[in-house]
C-alpha cells in the first residue's frame, strides 16, 4: 500500500513562494499510470484541487492558480513537489498530496508576515 | 468549472437509521468512453479525506458495505444503510470527469 507524507515550511511570508514535498513510500512514483496531485483545504472550509502530475510527466493546474503553480517529480527521491508563488493570506490552508485512493495526512501552511 | 452542489448541509441521524446525501453537478459527468468519474469521500474530524466510492458506485477496499453510491448524468446519491457512531464526519462528492476536478461543499453527518 502506497503511503504519502507531506513536508515543508509551516509559515511563508506574503509574496514569497510556498514549497512542499510529498514523499512516496510503498511504491515507485514512476510506475504505472497515475496522477499525483495536490489538494488544499482552508481552515473550516472545503476542498480545492491545486494541480496534478501524471506518471508520463504531463501536468494539469487549476486555472484559478495556473500562473502561480508548478508541480514536478524527483524520481530518484520518489518525491513530487508543489511550488506556489506570490502567496497571500488566501493561500493559507492544509495542503494534501494524493494518489487515488491514498491521501497524505496533510500539512498546514500559514501565509503571514 | 463544474459546480457540485450537495444537500443537505447538515444531516442529524439516529444510530442504526439510514442516511442519504445528494450531489448534483452543473453538467453531465458522463464521458465519451462511457465512464462517469464521481467519487465520494469521508472526512472524520481531524483526519484526511478518505475515498469511499469511485466511479459512482464502486466501494473502495475496506469500506463497509453499508455505504453505497448510485446515480447517473448529473444526479448522484450516497447512502448509509444503518449509521454507526464511526460514520460521523463530513462527506464530499468530487467529480473527476472535467478538469479541474471539483468537490461539493460537504455534508456534515452527526448523531442525534
Amino acid at each position: 500500500q502506497v503511503h504519502l507524507q507531506e513536508s515543508g515550511p509551516g509559515l511563508v511570508k506574503p509574496s514569497q513562494t510556498l514549497s512542499l514535498t510529498c514523499t512516496v513510500s510503498g511504491g515507485s512514483i514512476s510506475s504505472g499510470s497515475y496522477y499525483w496531485g495536490w489538494i488544499r483545504q482552508p481552515a473550516g472550509g472545503g476542498l480545492e484541487w491545486v494541480g496534478r502530475i501524471h506518471t508520463s510527466g504531463s501536468t494539469n493546474y487549476n486555472p484559478s492558480l495556473k500562473s502561480r503553480v508548478t508541480i514536478s517529480v524527483e524520481t530518484s527521491k520518489n518525491q513530487f513537489s508543489l511550488n506556489l508563488s506570490s502567496v497571500t493570506a488566501a493561500d493559507t490552508a492544509v495542503y494534501y498530496c494524493a494518489r487515488d485512493p491514498v491521501w497524505g495526512q496533510g500539512t498546514l501552511v500559514t501565509v503571514s508576515s | 468549472d463544474v459546480v457540485m452542489t450537495q444537500s443537505p448541509l447538515s444531516l442529524p441521524v439516529t444510530l442504526g437509521q439510514p442516511a442519504s446525501i445528494s450531489c448534483r453537478s452543473s453538467q453531465s459527468l458522463v464521458l465519451s468512453d462511457g465512464n462517469t468519474y464521481l467519487n465520494w469521500f469521508q472526512q472524520r474530524p481531524g483526519q484526511s479525506p478518505r475515498r469511499l466510492i469511485y466511479r459512482v458506485s464502486n466501494r473502495d477496499s475496506g469500506v463497509p458495505d453499508r455505504f453505497s453510491g448510485s446515480g447517473s448524468g448529473t444526479d448522484f446519491t450516497l447512502k448509509i444503510s444503518r449509521v454507526e457512531a464511526e460514520d460521523v464526519g463530513v462527506y464530499y462528492c468530487m467529480q473527476g470527469s472535467h478538469w479541474p476536478s471539483t468537490f461539493g461543499g460537504g455534508t456534515t453527518v452527526e448523531i442525534k
